[in-house]
């Protein structure tokens, strides 16, 4: 069964520290690479997607993707308390469907 | 731009009882269109998902049926619910080239 893994958390960290995320995922045939973040009661939106093995910045965002290691982890730079969400890392392999991992609980602390 | 929408944001209803949700996506031309579900404090359960009018795959056996008359309307339905049935049910759409899935605001359902 095709899995995609992520620290449940919650990760705390600071007001203007780096937040690091992460997942790994099982299906090598997985070409593309997403994230969303999902505030509490809400839909999840889609922050960040990575087809290629390296980063990814968009903004305080960064993407990095390892497809030897089947490892993706997003940064989050100078993390606010608005950051504070849930963070929800996708794998999709073409012709297949998504599949979801079950989502890092993020807490920036003012 | 392409928005989606769903309808009705929040629903409580009896067990037994009929469903019918409703998505639309506006601004794009044959979406593929995906119903999943979030438990409570859970991640997403893919529950249907279509790529065309008529044409509809299920993940999960369940009470829960899905339609696709129209080109951007997908519509999530069962003849009677459970109390298991409790959840966020979200519509998403997806373009064919880059495959991101963009979700609607979602339908918060309570069986009772």
């Amino acid at each position: 069964q095709k899995e995609v893994e992520q620290n449940s958390g919650p990760l705390s960290v600071p007001e203007g520290a780096i937040a690091s995320l992460n997942c790994t995922y099982s299906d090598r045939g997985s070409q593309s690479f997403f994230w969303y973040r999902q505030y509490s009661g809400k839909s999840p939106e889609l922050i960040m997607s990575i087809y290629s093995n390296g980063d990814k910045e968009d903004g305080r965002f960064t993407a990095q993707l390892n497809k030897a290691s089947q490892y993706v982890s997003l940064l989050i730079r100078d993390s606010q308390p608005s950051d504070s969400a849930t963070y929800l890392c996708a794998a999709y392999n073409y012709g297949q469907n998504f599949v979801f991992g079950p989502g890092t609980r993020l807490s920036v602390l003012p | 731009s392409q928005t989606i929408h769903q309808w009705p944001a929040t629903l409580v209803q009896p067990v037994g009882s009929p469903l019918s949700l409703e998505c639309t996506v506006e601004g794009t031309s044959n979406p593929n269109l995906y119903w999943y579900r979030q438990a409570a404090g859970r991640g997403l359960q893919l529950l249907f998902y279509s790529v065309g009018i008529g044409q509809i795959s299920s993940e999960v056996p369940q009470n829960l049926s899905a339609s696709r008359p129209q080109d951007r309307q997908f519509i999530l339905s069962s003849k009677k619910l459970l109390l298991s049935d409790s959840g966020f049910y979200l519509c998403a759409w997806a373009g064919t080239v880059a495959y991101e899935q963009y979700f609607g605001p979602g339908t918060r359902l309570t069986v009772t």
